[in-house]
């Protein structure tokens, strides 16, 4: 079994409205990121949280909230749903090391339409 | 704003060729430099974190450098394989986050 999951995998929505992106996690690390990757860009930061009590916003977290219900979750809405914000999502994860690499989920394909 | 440049944006190389890649980042403020292969409909997965100025590390045929000083860092591919075939990204961390460069799109062909 996959070590970070997310959930859907894809997705199309409408403008206006709210979807939320989950992802769990069973390494056992205390942080947790979520990243957008547009094509022509790198990965960019949305918010990230290093443990339950701890969230914290990225690069780019206007129009997006988060949610660390557990160690293992880690969840990310659109509270209004627009067209720019089609992407593909990934959650990632890293031990307590401040050099810790990163273990990156399987992605959400997010389309806004 | 911090900024990492890759270069180049793509390469093309055949079955056999060495190659390499170059990661920009500032000199300031440096924690550590992460280089990522993400291939098609995959997930990025980690290759090195480096660290210290002057550091080199290797994994099969992949190896990287790093140059804390200048602020770049090479990756170096040998003997390319087809299976090499991928985006690779580096990344520059400050402090707690991580910035990402574009990525260098490899193709090698048979």
């Amino acid at each position: 079994d996959a070590d970070v999951t997310q959930t859907p995998r894809n997705r199309i929505t409408k403008t206006g409205k709210r979807i939320m992106l989950e992802c769990s996690q069973t390494k056992g690390h205390d942080r947790m990121y979520w990243y957008r990757q547009d094509p022509g860009l790198g990965l960019r930061l949305i918010y990230y949280s290093f443990d339950v009590k701890d969230i914290n916003k990225g690069e780019i977290s206007d129009g997006y909230s988060v949610s660390r219900q557990a160690q293992a979750k880690f969840s990310l809405s659109l509270e209004s749903a627009i067209p720019n914000q089609t992407a593909l999502y990934f959650c990632a994860t890293s031990d307590r090391t401040a050099d810790g690499e990163q273990y990156f989920g399987p992605g959400t394909r997010l389309t806004v339409t | 704003i911090l900024n990492v440049e890759q270069s180049p944006q793509s390469l093309h190389v055949q079955e056999g060729d060495s190659t390499n890649f170059t990661c920009s980042f500032p000199s300031s403020n440096f924690y550590a430099l992460h280089w990522y292969r993400w291939e098609t409909a995959k997930s990025p997965e980690a290759l090195f974190v480096m660290t210290l100025n002057g550091d080199e590390k290797k994994k099969g045929r992949i190896s990287a450098t790093l140059n804390t000083k200048e602020g770049y860092s090479y990756l170096y591919i040998k003997g390319s394989q087809p299976e090499d075939s991928a985006t690779y990204l580096c990344a520059f961390q400050a402090g707690t986050a991580l910035i990402f460069g574009k990525g260098t799109t490899l193709s090698v062909s048979s």
